[in-house]
């Protein structure tokens, strides 16, 4: 059956540390994968696309590795401050041929980071 | 970027009742989507709100406990029917466009009692 699996429930970090969030995935071949935060009684916010083509993506603190071959996400928080506490999201489109559908959300890791 | 919401933002009602939550997209999306959030866990998906006609639902929703409605292009509303507190969720709408990345809504917290 398809799973999209993120490492742990929780994780806990000193702040200034590097945080890394992992996101398995079996059973889909999909076209790219996102990540997104989500804060306490708030919607998911989109922060980040890699596409299936991209080994590694970068946005200020954040960088997304993609490895379709280990069917595995990494996503990097670094100099992480405690304003980036929240639980991420992966995600991807379930379908392989990535056409506009719904995507699928993993469990989600909530992380804290500690001053 | 769209810019999603949602009311009411959170309710509380009684078993046996029926809450309908609207959404409003502030620009043309091809995609709507309704969403399901228990305490602690992922997003779950409801249904496909179909322009015009009837939603497509996933595995484990029904349109006569969810029905749904997409009047136009910006617009859906969402019914949970005959509550029970099963039902007590975060309610999620969801839209895209032409672009794959997915906005969302602020969520409707309900608490079925």
């Amino acid at each position: 059956s398809q799973k999209i699996e993120q490492n742990s429930e929780a994780l806990n970090i000193q702040e200034g540390k590097t945080a890394t969030l992992t996101c398995n995935y079996t059973n889909y071949s999909p076209a790219y994968l996102q990540w997104y935060r989500q804060d306490p009684g708030r919607g998911p916010v989109f922060l980040l696309l890699i596409r299936e083509n991209e080994k590694e993506k970068r946005k200020e603190r954040l960088k997304v590795t993609f490895d379709t071959t280990l069917k595995q996400s990494l996503f990097h928080i670094t100099a992480s401050q405690p304003a980036d506490s929240a639980t991420y999201l992966c995600a991807l489109d379930p379908l392989s041929s990535g056409s506009a559908r719904q995507l699928t959300f993993g469990s989600g890791t909530q992380l804290t980071v500690l001053p | 970027s769209a810019v999603i919401s949602q009311k009411p933002s959170r309710d509380i009602c009684q078993r046996g009742t029926s809450l309908t939550i609207q959404c409003q997209v502030d620009s043309q999306v091809t995609m709507m989507f309704w969403y399901r959030q228990q305490p602690g866990q992922s997003l779950t998906l409801i249904a496909t709100a179909n322009q015009g006609s009837e939603a497509t639902y996933e595995s484990g929703f029904v349109i006569d406990k969810f029905p749904i409605s997409r009047p136009n292009l910006t617009f859906s509303t969402l019914t949970v029917s005959n509550m029970s507190p099963e039902d007590s969720s975060i309610y999620l709408c969801s839209g895209k466009g032409v672009s794959e990345t997915q906005y969302f809504g602020p969520g409707t917290r309900l608490l079925v009692l």
